[in-house]
């Protein structure tokens, strides 16, 4: 079964710098999808950047990038001049291509991000 | 990001009784996911639904819960008798028009089950 691992339950960054949130995931599928998601107070879910895994080029959305490293399976989350909206919980997803079954997400525990004045 | 809606935005129920949660997911799409969020957790999968069907459900969404397609655009998670546990955030998601690869979630229905 697909697990996806987030090893940092909480974070903390001073605004304006640069934090890198890690994931970590295992699957013996060879193609599927990877997500990051945040989740502000108001505990809505947001989609922040996507990764199709057959695709090397690293997703990039604004501030947000990840580095992908399909070999080690791996899927970080970079977040770049800080800002004080960033702050919430962010979770790494996982799913396998779109099918008639199968292709729930699979979450991680979460990392919660705090953003410094 | 497209949108889907659900609701109430809050329900609180008394042990027991049955509640109806609502979602609209994104237009025309035949493919629907509901999850749970217990408060400090992650979010756990429940059941799709795909073209009037369920394809697939965890092993949380027991004989307690159903999901309905009771007119073209509304999409419902039901759960008749509920209990304490069941407290927590309900999210529905649905892949944006023309895909499926990637899933939009609601704001999410919090229930206080007492």
């Amino acid at each position: 079964a697909q697990t996806v691992t987030q090893s940092q339950p909480e974070m903390s960054v001073q605004e304006a710098e640069t934090v890198t949130l890690s994931c970590t995931y295992d699957t013996s599928e060879s193609d599927y999808y990877l997500f990051w998601y945040k989740q502000p107070p108001s505990r809505q879910m947001i989609l922040v950047i996507r990764q199709e895994a057959y695709k090397q080029q690293n997703a990039t959305e604004n501030r947000f990038s990840v580095n992908f490293q399909k070999a080690a399976k791996s899927f970080s989350l970079k977040i770049s001049d800080s800002q004080l909206g960033d702050a919430a919980m962010y979770f790494c997803a996982y799913r396998t291509p779109s099918s008639f079954r199968d292709d729930k997400i699979i979450f991680g525990k979460g990392t919660r991000l705090h953003i410094l004045p | 990001e497209p949108e889907v809606t659900q609701t109430p935005s809050h329900q609180v129920t008394q042990m027991g009784q049955e509640v109806i949660l609502r979602c609209v997911p994104i237009s025309n799409h035949l493919y629907f996911y509901w999850y749970r969020q217990i408060l400090g957790q992650k979010v756990e999968f429940l059941v799709s639904f795909y073209n009037n069907e369920i394809s697939e459900k965890s092993e949380i969404f027991d004989d307690q819960f159903s999901v309905e397609r009771p007119d073209g655009s509304n999409f419902t998670l039901k759960i008749r008798s509920t209990k304490l546990e069941d407290s927590a955030m309900y999210f529905c998601a649905s892949p944006a028009s023309g895909g499926t690869d990637t899933q939009y979630f609601g704001p999410g229905t919090r229930l206080t089950v007492l």
